[in-house]
């Protein structure tokens, strides 16, 4: 099983539904994050969480929100989502412990918003 | 501003033809580089991390370098299964956890 899940991982919804993507970790991880990735821009931090009570916005937060339900699930909202927000969507985790730690990711949701 | 660029955007390698990627960065402080690899429909594949200028880690065909302005992922003799994107990214001393990516290289070895 993936140390880090993310449902669904494919999305095509209307412009102006609520949309809501989720991301679940088995490695224990207590920072968690949400990135962004569009063709020639890279990855871009949207929100990012050092633990349940820790909460920060990223690069590119506004027409986003996220819940941090517990250790191992951070979910990510879009409120009314508008067809700019098409892109793929990341879930990542790091362990805090020890300075410089990689981020681990999950395989991505793809969403389309028509 | 902290950023990250990669060079070149796309490269296509014969099998068994050794190559360099590069990256440059600007960063206040570094406190660690990071190497990852994506495979189409996946996310980024942790690879290696470099933490100061002279260091080099290696696994298999790849090897990473790092100076104070930029990083090489060379490839060795490179094999169809290595084709991928291979994407850099750098966390500062100012950005706690951030981590700022490049835009990454798109390699594809053909047999």
């Amino acid at each position: 099983d993936a140390d880090v899940t993310q449902t669904p991982r494919n999305r095509i919804t209307k412009t102006g539904k609520r949309i809501m993507l989720e991301c679940s970790q088995t490695k224990g991880h207590d920072r968690m994050y949400w990135y962004r990735q569009d063709p020639g821009l890279g990855l871009r931090l949207i929100y990012y969480s050092f633990d349940v009570k820790d909460i920060n916005k990223g690069e590119i937060s506004d027409g986003y929100s996220v819940s941090r339900q517990a250790q191992a699930k951070f979910s990510l909202s879009l409120e009314s989502a508008i067809p700019n927000q098409t892109a793929l969507y990341f879930c990542a985790t790091s362990d805090p412990k020890g300075g410089a730690r990689p981020q681990h990711f999950g395989d991505g949701t793809r969403l389309s918003i028509l | 501003e902290d950023q990250v660029t990669q060079s070149p955007e796309a490269l296509r390698l014969q099998e068994g033809e050794s190559s360099s990627l590069n990256c440059s960065y600007t960063v206040s402080g570094l406190r660690g580089l990071f190497w990852y690899r994506q495979d189409p429909g996946k996310g980024p594949e942790f690879l290696f991390t470099l933490y100061s200028a002279g260091e080099e880690k290696e696994k298999e065909r790849l090897k990473a370098t790092l100076t104070k302005k930029e990083s090489f992922l060379h490839i060795t003799a490179p094999k169809p299964e290595d084709s991928a994107t291979y994407l850099c990214a750098v966390q500062g001393e100012g950005n706690t956890d951030k981590l700022i990516f490049g835009t990454g290289t798109r390699l594809q070895v053909f047999p």
